[in-house]
């Protein structure tokens, strides 16, 4: 089963804007994280946050975190082409002994130059 | 460093067959981890090692055996390929085995059942 749920599927916006996309999850985590995978690769870490934490940023990238709703946002600000890629998160769940991430079915950004 | 290598990085095989995926990650990480990405249902773990030595079954192990004689070295094998083995698989490893460490990837490799 999914843990982390991302919403929308697909999303596609012209370059300089803002690009949101949220997770929904079901159990309580340790803690939650986005990857990137441009097409035909590996995925990428991009960010950590962490269950006692509302929001972080890294450069162009916020996440929020509201474990009251069990949610997240990637907000991806000022795209460019390059960020053209698809963008899952992942959750640490505290009830399961497998040390893994679960990871949701991602969202699918198209960045129009 | 290469970080986590993959290979083949594509691969027909015939119902029946069996293989190796080979995983090496050059960080000395402690954990390894192998996922399957179908369409539309995410990845799924289908095994990890927390160690040399160390492995246990994920969410979809059916079908797949591992070991991990070394810290570097993570191999999956499928035993006799069926269809539904039809997927991409990614192993990724992270620096310790504590809950919840952002992973490295592989690039993948591309697997078709026929």
């Amino acid at each position: 089963s999914q843990q982390g749920e991302e919403d929308p599927q697909a999303l596609s916006i012209q370059e300089g804007e803002n690009a949101t996309m949220n997770c929904s999850y079901k159990t309580s985590i340790n803690n939650l994280q986005w990857y990137r995978q441009n097409s035909g690769r590996g995925l990428v870490h991009l960010i950590l946050i962490r269950s006692n934490e509302r929001e972080k940023h890294s450069g162009r990238l916020r996440v929020t975190l509201d474990t009251s709703k069990k949610s997240s946002s990637l907000l991806i600000t000022a795209s460019r082409a390059a960020d053209t890629a698809s963008y899952f998160c992942a959750t640490s769940p505290m009830d399961t002994g497998r040390r893994a991430l679960t990871f949701g079915s991602g969202t699918r950004l198209q960045v129009q130059p | 460093n290469a970080g986590v290598t993959q290979t083949p990085k594509f691969q027909v095989l015939k119902t029946g067959q069996s293989m190796t995926l080979q995983c090496a990650q050059d960080m000395n990480h402690e954990y390894m981890s192998w996922y399957r990405q179908d369409p539309g249902m995410g990845l799924r773990l289908i095994h990890y090692s927390v160690g040399a030595g160390i492995t246990d079954q994920g969410e979809v192990p059916n079908g797949y055996n591992v070991s991990r004689s070394t810290t570097e070295d993570f191999p999956l094998r499928l035993l006799s390929a069926a269809p539904s083995q039809t997927s991409v698989y990614f192993c990724a490893s992270s620096y310790s085995a504590t809950r919840g460490q952002p992973q490295h990837f592989g690039d993948g490799t591309r697997l078709s059942i026929l």
